[in-house]
């Protein structure tokens, strides 16, 4: 079974912290995403990246940097947390080029920052 | 530009009775459009999808969509509610060389 796993389901960690999310998928997908999502904000994109090495910003970049060293692993930092970055993370991944296959989303971390 | 709206935030529906989530979509090309399912602080998980073969689609756990051109819609319906199926659902737009577009999520409560 295809999978896109997310290392922690579940996180709490202190404002100013540098806080690592990371996501690995066995697909062989190029393209991977971060995205956040908010009561009634709906899920936001982060960061994207293409293929190794690549990354693109996505609408809410600002407070987060990503990695991307391994195809099959692409990781969201957040360099210093702040409670405004409390929030459901969600990793995904799609094949390069085929839009019509859709995602495969990972279960999700829930990030608090006290 | 594309966009998609989802036209209720809540439905709610008894068990045993069809389920009916409305989408519709703007774009200025053909689209590929998308279900997804969110239990509870899961992932989304597909549902089903269009893509420029048959308009009518079936997906996973008796869900189906009808891409209507015409109306710009892409509604999803499922005949019989099961208890089960209580989750939020996200209609999707996706265009190549564009954004995806995900919809603010429609939350469908059922009851017994």
């Amino acid at each position: 079974d295809v999978k896109v796993t997310q290392s922690s389901r579940y996180l709490v960690k202190r404002t100013g912290e540098k806080v690592f999310l990371e996501c690995v998928q066995d697909m062989d997908h190029e393209n991977m995403f971060w995205y956040r999502q908010d009561p009634g904000l709906g899920l936001r994109l982060i960061y994207f990246s293409y293929d190794v090495k690549m990354k693109e910003k996505g609408d809410i970049p600002e407070g987060y940097s990503v990695s991307r060293e391994k195809k099959e692993r692409f990781s969201l930092i957040l360099e210093s947390a702040s409670t405004n970055q409390t929030s459901m993370y969600l990793c995904a991944s799609r094949l390069r080029g085929r839009l019509n296959y859709g995602y495969t989303f990972g279960s999700g971390t829930r990030l608090t920052v006290v | 530009a594309q966009s998609v709206t989802q036209l209720d935030s809540h439905v709610s529906v008894s068990e045993g009775t069809p389920v009916l989530l409305r989408c519709n979509y703007s774009s200025s090309y053909s689209p590929s459009l998308f279900w997804y399912v969110q239990h509870p602080n899961k992932g989304l998980q597909l549902l089903l999808k269009y893509t420029s073969a048959a308009t009518l689609v079936k997906g996973i756990n008796g869900f189906e969509a009808e891409f209507k051109k015409s109306e710009t819609s892409f509604h999803l319906t499922k005949p019989s509610a099961h208890m089960s199926d209580a989750a939020e659902y996200f209609c999707v737009v996706s265009v190549r060389g564009f954004k995806t577009i995900f919809g603010a999520g429609t939350r469908l409560f059922v009851k017994a």
